[in-house]
């Protein structure tokens, strides 16, 4: 089966800093990546979705994301973060397989401080 | 613009009791999906289907049923609540899987406490 690791369950950054999310995925085949977004009392939004064509994924809001198979990771950058960029992330997997099924990380909480 | 409606949006239940959430998509989606979101768990799936009549479990299906009669609708059936199903529930529809897989769009949620 897939499995999804983001590291950090929480992470804070200062407005106009970087913003580094990170997600390892295991799979044996090629996979299907994406980031997905929550703020709060919503449902999940995507943000990026990786699907074997680019490897450098740009989304909403700035965000991007790149598929670096050799380290089977798919983390997400916004090089200035803005208060409005506070919310919970989730990163998930699928592949050619099953592609109808989504494997998600645990999500990370983002914190923008003023 | 509706996209994946779900009602109700909260709801309290005691134990023992049933109850259905409702799930609609407009958009003519094929595949449809129930998650459960606890904390510090991520999403969970629960049941998924891939067309109308076609139903099959996720990874944690126990306590809950699904039915698929038509492409807009999902719902989720809850019998005999337990303590354990207090959760947020998500539902979602995509329009395809494989290489033709846009990822899923969900609806707002349905937060559950059973007591």
């Amino acid at each position: 089966a897939q499995s999804v690791t983001q590291l950090g369950s929480h992470v804070s950054v200062s407005e106009g800093a970087l913003v580094l999310l990170r997600c390892n995925y295991s799979s044996s085949v090629p996979p299907y990546l994406f980031w997905y977004v929550q703020y709060p009392n919503q449902g999940l939004q995507l943000l990026l979705k990786y699907t074997s064509a680019a490897t450098l994924v740009k989304g909403i809001n700035g965000f991007e994301a790149e598929f670096k198979k050799s380290e089977t990771s798919f983390h997400l950058t916004k090089p200035s973060a803005h208060m409005s960029d506070a919310a919970e992330y989730f990163c998930a997997v699928s592949d050619w397989n099953t592609g109808n099924q989504f494997y998600f990380g645990t999500g990370t909480s983002l914190t923008v401080i003023p | 613009n509706a996209g994946v409606t779900q009602t109700p949006k909260f709801r309290i239940l005691k134990i023992g009791q049933s109850m259905t959430l409702q799930c609609t998509q407009d958009m003519n989606h094929n595949y449809m999906y129930w998650y459960r979101q606890d904390p510090g768990m991520g999403l969970k799936l629960i049941y998924y289907s891939v067309g109308a009549g076609i139903t099959d479990k996720g990874e944690v299906p126990n306590g809950y049923n699904v039915s698929r009669s038509t492409t807009e609708d999902f719902p989720l059936r809850l019998e005999l609540a337990a303590p354990s199903q207090t959760s947020v529930y998500f539902c979602a529809s995509s329009y395809g899987a494989g290489a033709s897989n846009y990822g899923y769009t969900f609806g707002s949620g349905t937060r559950l406490t059973v007591v």
